[in-house]
């Protein structure tokens, strides 16, 4: 239940495609659901969260969409370019505890 | 600020040996996190800190790892003896407290076991 399950494990896009990737979580509990976007040879770091109170953000070319009911939330890059190959990670946690749990990760490859 | 910061970046050592990552977290951060990332497991949270005091650490794969973080602004994490499948990128990140705000990872410290 305390599972976070991410697909695809790899996505190919064309640049200026739509790249989308899906989250999946059990544990009604959650209440604050990160993305992190990590380059080769860096740390994880912070692309965009969304608590459930809405069913949408955008942040320029990004949006996070979230549906409750069925326990999923999606992420997706709009006119994906080179420079967002990297690997992303969903991840959740319930507002009253501290510890991310995390997504596989997938790796996402813009081929120009 | 200078973000979270790593030492080693690399490390190669041979099986046996005792290694000692580092970590100096971003000033002003209450919570510091030690985590462990391979292809196998993904990202593994083995330890996290709050105000230098030991939260939780029953992440930590085994009694060969240690953590400390002796005072704000210092950690270490410590594998003594180091075992090939310790091999992994380890990251501390810090966040200014325990559940708030953004959690700010460090560019890691790459270690190879042979």
């Amino acid at each position: 239940q305390q599972q976070v399950k991410q697909s695809p494990q790899s996505l190919i896009v064309q640049k200026g495609g739509i790249s989308i990737i899906n989250c999946a979580y059990e544990n009604t509990a959650f209440d604050y659901f990160p993305w992190y976007q990590q380059f080769p040879g860096k740390g994880p770091a912070l692309l965009i969260a969304i608590r459930p109170d809405v069913s949408e953000k955008k942040e320029g070319r990004f949006t996070i969409s979230f549906n409750k009911s069925a326990k999923q939330f999606s992420l997706h890059i709009m006119d994906s370019q080179p420079g967002d190959s990297a690997t992303y990670f969903c991840a959740a946690s319930p507002d009253s505890n501290y510890q991310l749990i995390w997504g596989a990760g997938t790796k996402l490859i813009i081929k120009p | 600020d200078a973000g979270v910061i790593q030492s080693p970046r690399h490390e190669v050592t041979e099986m046996g040996q005792e290694v000692t990552l580092r970590c100096k977290p971003i000033s002003g951060h209450n919570s510091l996190f030690w985590y462990r990332q391979t292809m196998m497991r993904g990202l593994e949270l083995l330890i996290y800190f709050n105000n230098n005091v030991p939260i939780d650490d029953s992440g930590m794969p085994e009694d060969r790892f240690s953590a400390k973080m002796p005072n704000a602004s210092f950690s270490t994490l410590k594998i003594q003896p180091s075992e090939p499948r310790d091999s992994a990128v380890y990251f501390c990140a810090s966040r200014i407290s325990l559940d708030t705000g953004e959690l700010f990872f460090g560019e890691g410290s790459r270690l190879t076991v042979l």
